[in-house]
């Protein structure tokens, strides 16, 4: 059984960059089956898709967010990282790490990590 | 504003049946992208609950179906229990924004 687990800094700095790690454990990140995906959920509202990244190097970026976001992965570690950079405090919230599965007519995501509560505040 | 249109929230007496809807357009579910449902109980992370529009992971019980039809999907669930009680949301893909991924807003059951 996969497990994913989030880990980095719970506050940043407005206008600074935010960086977490996703850890995945019980199955190898280079597996070929998924998209590794970020996804967060500011407090009270609905889920968003941050981005996606394959274990060839190869990304996806929500629009609204592709000109802040890099997602990369070290498959020597099986972990992947997400950056968010200019931060302001509408970019609050928990952020999780999902597997995505590869799917022709749009996969699912089935395995989720517990989520980690980012907080942009001075 | 999501691109999935959910209602915001729905609720039923227990036993009941209740369905909640998922409306896309032709980008997204009328394009032929599967949908996905996913609950959420209070304080944590979304677990799948149908994906592939109707399908049940392992250990899902069968009062949760899921269907699509043109650019709409629901979700029922039958014989309603204290314990389904959570948010729910469905998730599929939108080809007018790269494939992105696309959540809808996110629906409240309540059970009364």
């Amino acid at each position: 059984q996969v497990q994913l687990q989030e880990s980095g800094p719970g506050l940043v700095k407005p206008s600074q960059t935010l960086s977490l790690t996703c850890t995945v454990s019980g199955g190898s990140i280079s597996s070929g089956s998924y998209y590794w995906s970020w996804i967060r959920q500011p407090a009270g509202k609905g889920l968003e898709w941050i981005g996606r990244i394959y274990t060839s190097g190869s990304t996806n970026y929500n629009p609204s967010l592709k000109s802040r976001v890099t997602i990369s992965v070290d498959t020597s570690k099986n972990q992947f990282s997400l950056k968010l950079s200019s931060v302001t405090a509408a970019d609050t919230a928990v952020y999780y790490c999902a597997s995505e599965v590869l799917g022709d007519y749009g996969g699912n995501f089935d395995y989720w990590g517990q989520g980690t509560l980012v907080t942009v505040s001075s | 504003q999501s691109v999935l249109t959910q209602p915001p929230s729905v609720s039923g007496a227990p036993g009941q049946r209740v369905t909640i809807s998922c409306t896309g357009s032709s980008s997204n579910i009328g394009a032929g992208y599967d949908v996905h449902w996913y609950q959420q109980l209070p304080g944590t992370a979304p677990k799948l609950l149908i994906y592939g529009n109707s399908n049940r992971p392992s250990g899902v019980p069968d009062r949760f179906s899921g269907s699509k039809s043109g650019t709409s999907a629901s979700l029922a669930i039958t014989g309603l229990q204290a314990e389904d009680e959570a948010d729910y949301y469905c998730q599929s893909y939108d080809s007018s924004l790269s494939a992105s991924v696309v959540f809808g807003g996110g629906t409240k059951l309540t059970v009364l």
